[in-house]
């Protein structure tokens, strides 16, 4: 069963404003991870937050999480049309696990 | 630097016919191996990982197989392709003990016709 569900499933917004996409999940994880997948293509890591982490940033990407929530949300400032993208959250889960579990993902389109 | 390939990247098959995407790695040793579909406009479903040579772990129970018969190659078979198969294939690795991100290769967009 699928651990992350994010939401909006949809987001189209114009180059200049910031995009906030939110992330849900079920059980307690070691990190929840954020990534960008650009159409037909694989998987780009963007940023990783641990479970003992609150806020991190990189670039124009700020994450925060939430454990008591069991909630993450993707920020990004300043967007641009190449941003346009999916972004899909996963969370590692405690327990030692060597998987991912990925949400269903969102889509963003930046309008230029 | 490490990098990751999959071949081939279009693949068209009739139903009932084999399956083989093969998935390597460069540039790194004992990695974590996952295989992973994903439907159209859907998130990513995990078929299979390996931590490990010969080390498979499957998550979900269909009519496909893998197999790691060296230490940075990942293969994903089939003996009889079916129409549900058809999808985006994505390999992608991670540095050993978990927990951590993963790399994923191009994907291999395969039609079962």
């Amino acid at each position: 069963s699928q651990q992350g569900e994010e939401d909006p499933q949809a987001l189209s917004i114009q180059e200049g404003e910031n995009a906030t996409m939110n992330c849900s999940y079920k059980t307690s994880i070691n990190n929840l991870q954020w990534y960008r997948q650009n159409s037909g293509r694989g998987l780009v890591h963007l940023i990783l937050i641990r479970s003992n982490e609150r806020e991190k940033h990189s670039g124009r990407l700020r994450v925060t999480l939430d454990t008591s929530k069991k909630s993450s949300s993707l920020l990004i400032t300043a967007s641009r049309a190449a941003d346009t993208a999916s972004y899909f959250c996963a969370t590692s889960t405690q327990g030692g696990s060597e998987k991912l579990v990925f949400g269903k993902g969102m889509k963003l389109t930046v309008n230029p | 630097s490490q990098t990751i390939h999959q071949w081939p990247a279009t693949l068209v098959q009739p139903v009932g016919s084999p399956l083989s995407l093969e998935c390597t790695v460069e540039g790194t040793s004992n990695p974590n191996l996952y295989w992973y579909r994903q439907a159209a406009g859907r998130g990513l479903q995990l078929l299979f990982y390996s931590v490990g040579i010969g080390q498979i772990s499957s998550e979900v129970p269909q009519n496909l197989s893998a197999s790691r018969p060296q230490d940075r190659q990942f293969i994903l078979s089939s003996k009889k392709l079916l129409l549900s198969d058809s999808g985006f294939y994505l390999c992608a690795w991670s540095l050993t003990g978990g927990r951590s991100e993963q790399y994923f290769g191009p994907g291999t967009r395969l039609t079962v016709t």
